[in-house]
Parts: C-alpha cells; sequence; structure tokens
C-alpha cells in the first residue's frame, strides 16, 4: 500500500525568509502524482502545487517550488518569500492515475513569524 | 459555480443518533469522493463515485456508514447509530474526468465537523 510520511508536524519561519517542507513516500507504481495542500484555519483545503512523476522538471507556481526526487521518492516544498497569510497545515498527497483517491500524510503546522 | 459545497458546517448529535450530510460537487465534475478527516490527522479516505455508481469503499466505510449519489449530481453520507469515534471532519471532494490542467486534481468542499456527545 502506499503511504506518504511528513516527519515534521510544526515549523515555523520569519516573514520574508525561506521554508521547505519534507515528505516521502512509498510506492511500487511508476505513473503516479504528488500534491501539496494548504488547510488555514477553520478553511477549506486548497490545492498549492502538482508534480506529474514523469515529468523531471520540477514545478514551481509563484513562491512555491518542489524538489521531486524521484529515486528518493522526496517531495519537499519550499515558499520563499514568506507571507502571514502562508500560516496554515500542510498536507502532502499522493495518487495514482485514473479513478483513485489521495493518500495523505499527516500534515505540517506552518507558522509565520511577523 | 463558486465550488464545492457542503451542510451542514456543523453537527452535533447524541450517541445512537443516525446523521446525513450533503455534498454538492462543481457542477461539470463526475467523480467525487469522501475523506474524514480526525483532529491532527491527514484526510482519510472513504469512498468515491464515478456519476452514479459508487466504486470503492475504504475499509473505514463500516456498516453504519452509506453513501449515495443518486442521479449523480450531489452525494449524502450517512451515520447510523453514531458513536464518539465518529467524530470528525467529512470532507467531500470532485473531480473531472476530462483532460486539461485540472486532471487528477481534486477540489476540496469546506467540510461537515461532526461532534458525537
Amino acid at each position: 500500500a502506499q503511504t506518504v510520511t511528513q516527519s515534521q508536524p510544526e515549523m515555523s519561519v520569519q516573514e520574508a525568509e525561506t521554508v521547505t517542507l519534507s515528505c516521502t513516500y512509498d510506492t511500487s507504481e511508476s505513473d503516479y502524482y504528488l500534491f501539496w495542500y494548504k488547510q488555514p484555519p477553520s478553511r477549506q483545503m486548497i490545492l498549492v502545487i502538482r508534480q506529474e512523476a514523469y515529468k523531471q522538471q520540477n514545478a514551481t507556481e509563484n513562491r512555491f517550488s518542489v524538489n521531486f526526487q524521484k529515486a528518493a521518492k522526496s517531495f519537499s516544498l519550499k515558499i520563499s518569500d514568506s507571507q502571514l497569510g502562508d500560516a496554515a497545515m500542510y498536507f502532502c498527497a499522493y495518487k495514482t492515475s485514473g479513478n483513485t483517491p489521495l493518500v495523505f500524510g499527516k500534515g505540517t503546522r506552518l507558522s509565520v513569524i511577523a | 459555480d463558486t465550488g464545492v459545497s457542503q451542510n451542514p458546517r456543523h453537527k452535533i448529535t447524541k450517541r445512537g443518533q443516525n446523521v446525513t450530510f450533503r455534498c454538492d460537487p462543481i457542477s461539470e465534475h463526475n467523480r467525487l469522493y469522501w475523506y474524514r478527516q480526525t483532529l491532527g490527522q491527514g484526510p482519510e479516505f472513504l469512498t468515491y463515485f464515478q456519476n452514479e455508481a459508487q466504486l470503492e469503499k475504504s475499509r473505514l466505510l463500516s456498516d453504519r456508514f452509506s453513501a449515495e449519489r443518486p442521479k449523480g449530481s450531489f452525494s449524502t453520507l450517512e451515520i447510523q447509530r453514531t458513536e464518539q469515534g465518529d467524530s470528525a471532519m467529512y470532507l467531500c471532494a470532485s473531480s473531472s474526468r476530462t483532460s486539461g490542467p485540472s486532471y487528477n486534481e481534486q477540489f476540496f468542499g469546506p467540510g461537515t465537523r461532526l461532534t458525537v456527545l
């Protein structure tokens, strides 16, 4: 069974600084997708960034980028120029292609210090 | 269309009562997923539908849980004879089968928070 591990229950970062959240996963599949979701307090989960496993290039979305290491099964999220609004729970998630559900990690709570 | 909606947002019930939650997906999405999220954990998959067909159920979905999606539109999740262990956030997500930038992306609703006393 596929598993997703987030080893950092909590992280903090100074405003305007850079922070990296870690994620590792276990799978025997070759075709899959990886996601980072953000869940602000009492608000709904939104997608931050996605990565297709067949793509070697790391995905970027404005201040958010990933370091995808397929051989190591590692998928970390880097947030640059952190803002107060980035404070939230961040979940790493995995899914295979097609009609399959997401498998989530336990999350990392990110605090941003002004 | 403003996204996935769920009702009610909060539900408090006494142990042993039945509860029903509703999810309205994004209108053109044919896939609908239910997840459960307990405090301090990531969401865990419960079940999913493609159109009106329930295609997969997690072992987390005990006999007290039932889900439906009549006509492939909204979905309901019913919990019978609720237990305190059922207290959690119940999340609904939908996705489209068509290819494009959002293919394989699931869009989440705000969730229904259930408290069983």
